[in-house]
Order: structure tokens, then sequence, then C-alpha cells
């Protein structure tokens, strides 16, 4: 089973921040959290990972709590292409780490 | 970010024939490669973990006997589809594993995947 819940949809304003949160209250020490999107009929698309730090690429940030039990995948500036449902995972592991996908947030940016 | 093509990126059969799809790694080599399958408006759902000279892992409640992999190097895993129907129709992805330890982990990267539709 997945390791991580997430709202099933939002919408964000185009030009505005795009916060997507992510609950994995179960994750171990040295588990990192993925954020992945997949535009409709492409395979998912790598955003950002992070193990304790808040971390920022050139697509977004990613806020983790202190305790770990949550994180945010920030947008900063939504336009019509993010448009995606996105994935927070958190690998599982047996004999070899895994993938195992929720059921994502569906982000919805409105012109 | 390393690059990961499948082939063909859609197929139709016909019920009963059976169709073979290709992952590759373009630029990087990969001991390990997964193979997802994504109904619509679901979300992906793993059926297997692929290693480079040894016996695919399935998942729980994905019929060994009916998806066949192969992955006979390090660049190339193969799911076959054996005896398809069309309740088999749905979007097949695989990803593969940088073996390289970066940032404290090893990346994985998604194919574009492949529709197959069984009629």
């Amino acid at each position: 089973d997945a390791k991580t819940t997430q709202p099933p949809s939002m919408d964000c304003a185009e030009g505005r921040a795009a916060n997507l949160p992510c609950n994995h209250s179960t994750i171990s020490g040295n588990e990192y959290v993925y954020w992945y999107r997949q535009i409709h009929s492409q395979g998912p698309q790598y955003i950002i990972h992070g193990l304790k730090n808040n971390e920022t690429n050139e697509m977004a940030s990613l806020i983790i709590t202190e305790d770990r039990k949550s994180s945010t995948l920030i947008l900063p500036h939504a336009t019509l292409r993010d448009t995606a449902v996105y994935y927070c995972i958190v690998r599982a592991y047996s004999g070899t780490y895994k993938y195992i996908f929720g059921t994502g947030t569906r982000l919805k940016v409105l012109a | 970010g390393a690059v990961v093509s499948q082939h063909p990126s859609w197929v139709i059969c016909k019920s009963g024939t059976s169709v073979k799809i290709e992952c590759r790694s373009l630029d990087f080599q990969a001991t390990t490669m997964f193979w997802y399958r994504q109904f619509p408006k679901q979300s992906l759902m793993l059926m297997a973990t692929s290693n480079e000279g040894s016996k695919a892992t399935y998942e729980q409640g994905v019929e060994k006997d009916k998806f066949l992999i192969n992955h006979a190097s390090l660049t190339l895993s193969t799911l076959t589809v054996t005896s398809a129907h069309p309740e088999d129709s749905s979007f097949y992805i695989c990803s593969a594993r940088d073996p390289l330890w970066t940032g404290g982990s090893y990346e994985q990267y998604f194919g574009p995947g492949t529709r197959l539709t069984v009629t």
C-alpha cells in the first residue's frame, strides 16, 4: 500500500502559488519524499525530492515538517501547463526499494 | 535527467494474440526496471520489478504467466502480454533506476508509456 495520502483535487489560479500537501506519517528516518507529476497520457515526470531539509529547484520547492510526517510541494507561479496529477511518494521496501503510487492530487490551474 | 524510452507508444491487437512492449534506458545502465499499469483516471499500479539477468519479481495479484518480463541487458526490459484480452487494455509504463547514488538516493526515471488496446 502507498505510504502517503493526498487530497484528490485542487484548483489554483494562474500566476498564484500552488501548495500541494502530502501526509506521510509512517515515514522512517532515512526515507526520502519524492514528488512526481503526470500530465495526461504521459509518463510521470520527476519534480523534486527531500529528506528533512527544505529543497528548491527550478520547478518547485519542497517543505518538509520538522517531524517529517507531512510535506508540501509549492509551485511558486502556477501556469496552465502545470495542470496535472501530482504524486507524493515514499518508497516501500520489499527486497528492493519501490515506488508505490497513491491516488495523487489532480491540480487544475485556472486561467 | 536521464531518458527512458518505450516502444511502441501505442498498439492495437486482437484478442488472443500476444504483444511485446520494450523499455530502454538510453543514457545509463539500469540493473533494475519496474513495470506499471494504469487504467483511466486511476493511479499507477506496480506490476513487477525487473532485474537484469534474473527473474522478475511480481506484485501480489499479477499473473506472471500472462505478463512475461525479460531483462536481458542493462538497457532493455520487455513486457509481453500473452493471450491478450480486452480487460488487458491499459496504459503500461516502465521506469528505470539509475544505479548512481546521487543526493542520498537512487534516481528513478519513467518512460512515456504504451497504450495497449485489445479488440
